[in-house]
């Protein structure tokens, strides 16, 4: 148990649906990061969040929405689901300044049908 | 971002070290270099990080280049365990965020 804890770990849903991924951080991280890795792109950085303020944007498409709680947890919100949003969605966290990097959570597959 | 390249695959006998090369010739003075690997089905885990010292843990060694444009990550015994896709990442220390590219997947035959 790496301390990142993910919720749902399997999703299954139809196209145009939205979901919600929740992630918690391990006990005293301030830092959120989402990543998607899918089979043909491999582990894309979407979106951060330091104590509840976006810090940085990777590849995240605008249907993709995400926020971190005053309770540091953190939720990715994806909209108008399409085929090609199936994949897994990892959710790291870290202290401000880290420099072991990140711990990562086990997962939240979801596949869109 | 400095790059990395890495095998896209390498094999390796159970109980043998095993030594999974990187090049990042265009590395920078405040680049880190970080180790994760993602067994299958799961999030990727640290393994190592070093700046320019070569760097021991439980897990592995970190060996790097003199000039810095290369290193090698060494597994000393490995085990089925080990069979993992391995990333060799740059990163400085001030907030960058990592960046993945394909790594390494490792195979270890009983």
């Amino acid at each position: 148990d790496s301390g990142v804890t993910q919720t749902p770990k399997h999703l299954i849903t139809a196209t145009g649906q939205r979901v919600t991924l929740r992630c918690s951080p391990r006990s005293g991280d301030l830092s959120v990061y989402w990543y998607q890795q899918s089979l043909d792109q491999g582990l894309q950085f979407l979106i951060q969040y330091y104590n509840g303020e976006e810090r940085a944007k990777g590849n995240i498409l605008e249907r993709f929405s995400a926020q971190q709680f005053p309770d540091l947890h953190s939720e990715l919100n994806l909209s108008s689901l399409e085929l090609g949003d199936s994949a897994l969605y990892f959710c790291a966290s870290s202290q401000r300044g880290d420099a072991y990097g990140y711990t990562f959570g086990s997962g939240t597959r979801l596949t869109v049908v | 971002d400095a790059k990395t390249t890495q095998p896209n695959s390498m094999e390796s006998n159970e109980e043998e070290p095993v030594h999974l090369p990187c090049n990042h010739s265009t590395i920078s003075g405040t680049d880190y270099i970080h180790w994760y690997r993602q067994l299958p089905s799961q999030g990727p885990e640290y393994v190592i990080h070093g700046l320019t010292s070569n760097v021991n843990n439980r897990m592995a060694s970190l060996a790097i280049a003199e000039d810095r444009k290369s290193s090698t990550l060494i597994l000393h015994r490995a085990t089925l365990r080990d069979a993992a896709v391995y990333y060799c990442i740059l990163r400085d220390n001030y907030g960058q965020n990592f960046v993945f590219g394909p790594g390494t997947r490792l195979s270890v035959l009983p």
